[in-house]
């Protein structure tokens, strides 16, 4: 099976930062990579689908890239309602795994 | 609107086996998967497997097959997951979430089953 991984599994940033949080694949995948963002006691949201489609009503600091076995999320200026972790999934084929997660909190 | 209800909070020993429910409404059922996952506390998401409640087809995660089964009631817009030979690693909270295209758009409150002798 296909594994995710994510980096860094945490970060700290100040406000109005500029956020980078990768996932890799163990093998190609296409574009075929959500992302998910859950804030502390809620379900995870849908933020991003095929590598960089932006889910509809996210904000547009949020952005997604890359194909195959490297993918990135960026955060153009980190906000105070960011706080939380965020998970990547590949979604090719089943098992459809989710990355370990990177948790984001505002220094 | 769409909802996943799912059922309550349970605690088993170890060994035992636990039936969570998830009662969809606001779509027709068939229309969509059905996939679980689940959470230990402060732990990241675990993808357990799939259930197409119109094909009948089902697959599982490798850690959990053996050990897993998903069912649906159609007639009830309900889908099942049986977890069995418990152990305490299996505490978490467990959500059925609604797939669509793949990708989840809705999830259950979740149900926090825990293992304790």
């Amino acid at each position: 099976d296909i594994q995710m991984t994510q980096s860094p599994s945490s970060l700290s940033a100040s406000v109005g930062d500029r956020v980078t949080i990768t996932c890799r694949a163990s093998q190609g995948i296409s574009n075929y990579l959500a992302w998910y963002q859950q804030k502390p006691g809620k379900v995870p949201k849908l933020l991003i689908y095929a590598a960089f489609t932006l889910q509809s009503g996210v904000p547009s600091r949020f952005s997604g890239s890359g194909s195959g076995t490297d993918f990135t999320l960026t955060i153009s200026s980190l906000q105070p309602e960011d706080v939380g972790t965020y998970y990547c999934q590949k979604y090719n084929s089943a098992p459809f795994t989710f990355g370990p997660g990177t948790k984001v909190d505002i220094k | 609107q769409v909802q996943l209800v799912q059922s309550g909070a349970e605690v088993k020993k170890p060994g035992a086996s636990v039936k969570v429910s998830c009662k969809a409404s606001g779509y027709t059922f068939t229309s969509y998967d059905i996939n679980w996952v689940r959470q230990a506390t402060g732990q990241g998401l675990v993808w357990m497997g799939w259930m197409n409640p119109n094909s009948g087809d089902t697959g599982y995660a490798k850690s959990f097959q053996g050990r897993v089964t998903m069912t649906w009631n159609t007639s009830i817009s309900t889908a099942y997951m049986e977890l069995n030979s418990l152990r305490s690693e299996d505490t978490a909270v467990y959500y059925c979430v609604r797939v669509f295209d793949y990708l989840v758009d809705y999830w259950g409150q979740g149900t926090l089953v825990t293992v304790s002798s």
